[in-house]
């Protein structure tokens, strides 16, 4: 069964606007952390936000913010007044908290075209 | 502050060659995790380090290695490299064996072609 689930391969967006990229994931241990990272045609894995599961607040990082809804088991990420150099693949993953580890597992990604 | 780096950024081997990538990873981090990127199967985990253990190991054949010094830098080795081999090798680096923190992040990666 998939962990971490990104349902939309592409997705566009107008510059300026706001952008939800969907991430739900699976797990039943109660301590792990959630990552989003942009990927731009460079490769290169930029992390953009972390949210952990006993953290209260919804996590933001200027024009990003998670959604987190732990019931649900989702974690979206939120992009407000998108820019052109937002332009890029981006990457839900989860660590879960059992033992001593640093191991992301990924969903598949969203493709996201800002378009002017 | 340096960020993660690794070297090669690009690097054209032949089948039934052996390669080996590095990665420095930021200041005063411990842990070393790898990945491999395909178009095919995504992103995928490959090995991680901590103080030059390895922790945990991904679902991958044994040509695939890697080690860790004491300065923290790391080495993965593909030996008897197969078409299927060509992707993007991403690591990653953290300060803690578990991180909680968020502070996990990655080098620009090793883009491999096997011809």
């Amino acid at each position: 069964a998939q962990k971490i689930t990104q349902t939309q391969p592409g997705m566009f967006v107008q510059e300026k606007e706001a952008v939800t990229l969907d991430c739900t994931y699976d797990t039943s241990d109660p301590s792990y952390g959630l990552f989003w990272y942009k990927q731009p045609s460079s490769g290169e894995m930029i992390f953009l936000i972390y949210q952990g599961s006993y953290d209260q607040q919804n996590a933001t990082e200027g024009r990003y913010s998670l959604n987190f809804q732990k019931a649900r088991k989702s974690a979206n990420l939120v992009i407000s007044a998108s820019q052109l150099g937002d332009s890029a693949m981006y990457f839900c993953a989860m660590r879960e908290g059992r033992g001593a580890t640093n191991k992301l597992i990924f969903g598949t990604g969203t493709l996201l075209a800002v378009q002017p | 502050k340096a960020g993660v780096t690794q070297t090669p950024r690009y690097l054209i081997k032949t089948r039934g060659q052996q390669v080996t990538l590095s990665c420095s990873p930021i200041s005063g981090h411990r842990s070393v995790s790898w990945y491999q990127q395909t178009p095919g199967q995504g992103l995928q985990f490959l090995f991680e380090y901590f103080s030059e253990t390895q922790r945990n190991k991904g679902n991958f054949p044994g040509r695939f290695s890697g080690r860790q010094f004491s300065n923290s830098r790391s080495e993965m080795n593909v030996s008897t490299l197969e078409l299927g081999d060509s992707a993007l090798y991403l690591c990653a680096s953290s300060l803690r064996a578990a991180d909680n923190t968020g502070e996990l992040f990655f080098g620009e990666g090793s883009r491999l072609t096997v011809l």
